[in-house]
C-alpha cells in the first residue's frame, strides 16, 4: 500500500478565503485525484491531477474554483477558492499505481463558517 | 437514477451474524473496488475486483463480482463490533485509468 498524508487535517475558514491542501505519497505514484465527500454523503471525483500539465475536471468542478497543482509524482495540492459554506466537506486525495489498486489519504475536513 | 446503487443504505446486525451489502451498476464495469470508512475518517481498501465471477477475501470479508449482472457483493461473516463503518463501493466505468464513482454507502452498525 501508499502512505498517503494530507495537510491540513482539518480547519476552519471564512466565507471568501481560499485554503490549499496538500497531498504528499511516500512512493511515486502514477494517478493522483481529488475527491469531496460533503456532508453524509458519498465521495465526488473534482479532478485528476497530472503531473506537468492542467488537472482534468469533471462536470461541475472548474479551475477556477479549484485549481490544483501536480509538480512531481510524489505531490499535489488542492485549493478551495473564494469559499462559501456550501463548500464544507472532506477533501479526499487517492492515488493509484500500475497495480490498479487505489489508496486514499486520511482526508481534510473543511467548514466554513 | 445513480450509476452506482449500494444496498442496503444502513444495516444493524447482532454480533456474530453474517451480512451481505450488494453494489449494482448501470454500466459496464471494468473493475470494482470495496473500501471501509469510519466516521469522519479516510478510506480503507478492502479489495479490488475485474473479473467476472472473481472472488476474494480478507479476514472474515468476501467479496464477488458478477460482471454479467454489473454488480458486487460484499459478505461479512460473523460480524463484529470491529465491523462497524460505512462500506463504499467505487467502480470504473471505463478503462482509462482509475477515475472512480461510487455508491451511496452502506452504514453498518453491529450490536454486542
Amino acid at each position: 500500500s501508499a502512505v498517503i498524508s494530507q495537510k491540513p487535517s482539518r480547519d476552519i475558514c471564512q466565507r471568501g478565503t481560499s485554503l490549499t491542501i496538500q497531498c504528499q505519497v511516500d512512493s511515486q505514484v502514477t494517478m493522483m485525484f481529488w475527491y469531496r465527500q460533503q456532508p453524509g454523503q458519498s465521495l465526488t471525483l473534482i479532478a485528476t491531477a497530472n503531473q506537468g500539465s492542467e488537472a482534468t475536471y469533471e462536470s461541475g468542478f472548474v479551475i477556477d474554483k479549484f485549481p490544483i497543482s501536480r509538480p512531481n509524482l510524489t505531490f499535489s495540492t488542492l485549493t478551495v477558492s473564494n469559499m462559501s459554506p456550501e463548500d464544507s466537506s472532506i477533501y479526499l486525495c487517492s492515488v493509484a499505481r500500475g497495480a490498479r489498486e487505489q489508496f486514499f489519504g486520511p482526508g481534510t475536513r473543511l467548514t466554513v463558517l | 437514477s445513480q450509476e452506482l446503487e449500494q444496498s442496503p443504505q444502513s444495516l444493524i446486525v447482532q454480533e456474530g451474524k453474517n451480512l451481505t451489502i450488494n453494489c449494482t451498476s448501470s454500466k459496464t464495469l471494468y473493475g470494482l473496488y470495496w473500501y471501509k470508512q469510519k466516521y469522519g475518517e479516510g478510506l480503507i481498501f478492502l479489495m479490488m475486483l475485474q473479473k467476472g465471477g472473481e472472488e476474494k477475501s480478507h479476514e472474515k470479508i468476501t467479496a464477488k463480482l458478477d460482471e454479467k449482472k454489473q454488480q458486487s457483493s460484499l459478505h461479512i461473516t460473523a460480524s463484529q463490533p470491529s465491523h462497524a463503518g460505512i462500506y463504499l463501493c467505487g467502480a470504473e466505468h471505463n478503462n482509462a485509468g482509475n477515475m472512480l464513482t461510487f455508491g451511496g454507502g452502506t452504514r453498518l452498525m453491529v450490536k454486542p
